[in-house]
This record gives structure tokens, sequence and C-alpha cells, in this order.
């Protein structure tokens, strides 16, 4: 059964901490991708990476920077935590195969910045 | 700009009745179309898709259309049961342009179906 874990349900967070959301998949994928649900939003990409030690800005990269130092494991870092990052985070990972862009995703992680 | 949106943020339906959900899309290079769905407290699911050569594709008791005439994608549902219950999201796919099979899933904003008894 393929499998992205991240590694928390639920977090609070103070306003400028750092933050660090992990992502594990067990699939053997070479993308991987961090996106932000937000009520009225939908899902918006905020990094994404296609091999280890390469990623990409999304759609929404500001406050936001990224970690791939093995294929398995993609990070998430807020590197000063605010209140208008408070949302779900959900990681997802697909093959690299173009017209095969299947995303698995995680439970999600909801954050709250307080 | 380029982004994929929905018609209609709600949806409610009888049980046993047919759904049919929207999306539009903008961006003429997208060659690949998934339908997602998300229940309460979960991340998204595949449910199916689409690629832009196309029109039509069936699943279990779903079915997909495109139109890239008018950039329009769809989502039917036969017989909704109560477990149809959810957001569902339409996602396409469109290269990075970084070379290669790059490519980035850009997601509508979902429609709530719910399913009454």
């Amino acid at each position: 059964d393929v499998k992205v874990t991240q590694s928390s349900r639920y977090l609070v967070k103070r306003t400028g901490e750092k933050v660090f959301l992990e992502c594990v998949q067990d699939m053997d994928h070479e993308n991987m991708f961090w996106y932000r649900q937000d009520p009225g939003l939908g899902l918006r990409l905020i990094y994404f990476s296609y091999d280890v030690k390469m990623k990409e800005k999304g759609d929404i990269p500001e406050g936001y920077s990224v970690s791939r130092e093995k294929k398995e494991r993609f990070s998430l870092i807020l590197e000063s935590a605010s209140t208008n990052q408070t949302s779900m985070y959900l990681c997802a990972s697909s093959s690299p195969l173009w017209g095969d862009a299947e995303a698995f995703f995680g439970q999600g992680t909801r954050l709250t910045v307080v | 700009g380029e982004s994929v949106g929905l018609h209609l943020p709600t949806l409610s339906v009888q049980e046993g009745d047919n759904s049919i959900i929207n999306c539009a899309y903008s961006n003429s290079a997208s060659d690949y179309f998934i339908w997602y769905k998300q229940e309460s407290g979960k991340g998204p699911q595949f449910i199916i898709d689409i690629r832009s050569n196309m029109d039509k594709r069936q699943g279990q008791r779903v079915t997909v259309l495109l139109n890239k005439t008018v950039k329009h994608l769809s989502l039917q549902i036969a017989a909704t049961q109560p477990g149809d219950s959810a957001v569902y999201f339409c996602a396409e796919t469109r290269s990075t342009g970084s070379g290669g099979s790059n490519y980035k899933l850009t997601f509508g904003k979902g429609t709530l179906l719910t399913v009454n008894p």
C-alpha cells in the first residue's frame, strides 16, 4: 500500500519560530510537492522537487523554503512563522513520467501560528 | 492569469441521483487533468484522470468529460451515495519548462458535494 507520511497531524507554533514540516514517501517517487490548503482557496503549490537537492518555486513560495537531501524525504521550512501561515499543509509525491501524474497525498498537517 | 476554477462551490443532491461537478481551466497548454476527492480530515485521493487527446473516460460510477474547445472539464458521479460526500478538486498538469518530464499540478478551489439521504 503506497504511503505518504507527514510527521505531525497538528502543530501549534509561536510567531517568529522556525518550523519544520516533514514528509516521507515509500514509493520511490522522484517528484514531491508541498501545498497549503485554505478555505475558499483550494490547494496552492508552495514548492516542489523533481530530484534530490533540486527544487522549484510554486505559486506561493514567499516565507517558505524546502530541503530534499534524500529521495524519500521532503521538508518544508518556515524560517520565521507568521500568523498568516496558519493553514493545512499537504505533501504529495508522484511519478516523474509525463502524463502519468497521479499524485499521492499525505494526511496533512494543520499548523496554527499564535 | 492561468487558473483552474470551478463553476459552483457547493452541490447538494439526493441519494441515488447523478451528480455533475464542473471545472474550467484557462491554460490551453495543459494536457493532463485529474479529479481528486477529499473527505473530511484526509488528504485528497485520486478518482480519475484524462489526457487531452481524449474527450471522455469512464471509471466505476464516475465519468470525466473534457471539452478542449471551451476549456471545460466535468466529473459525473452515477447513483450518488452518502459516501460520495466530500470536496472534489480538479487539477491540471503542465510542464514547468525546466526540461524533461518535470511538471506541476495546479488545483482548482474545490466543490463541496453533499448527498442527502
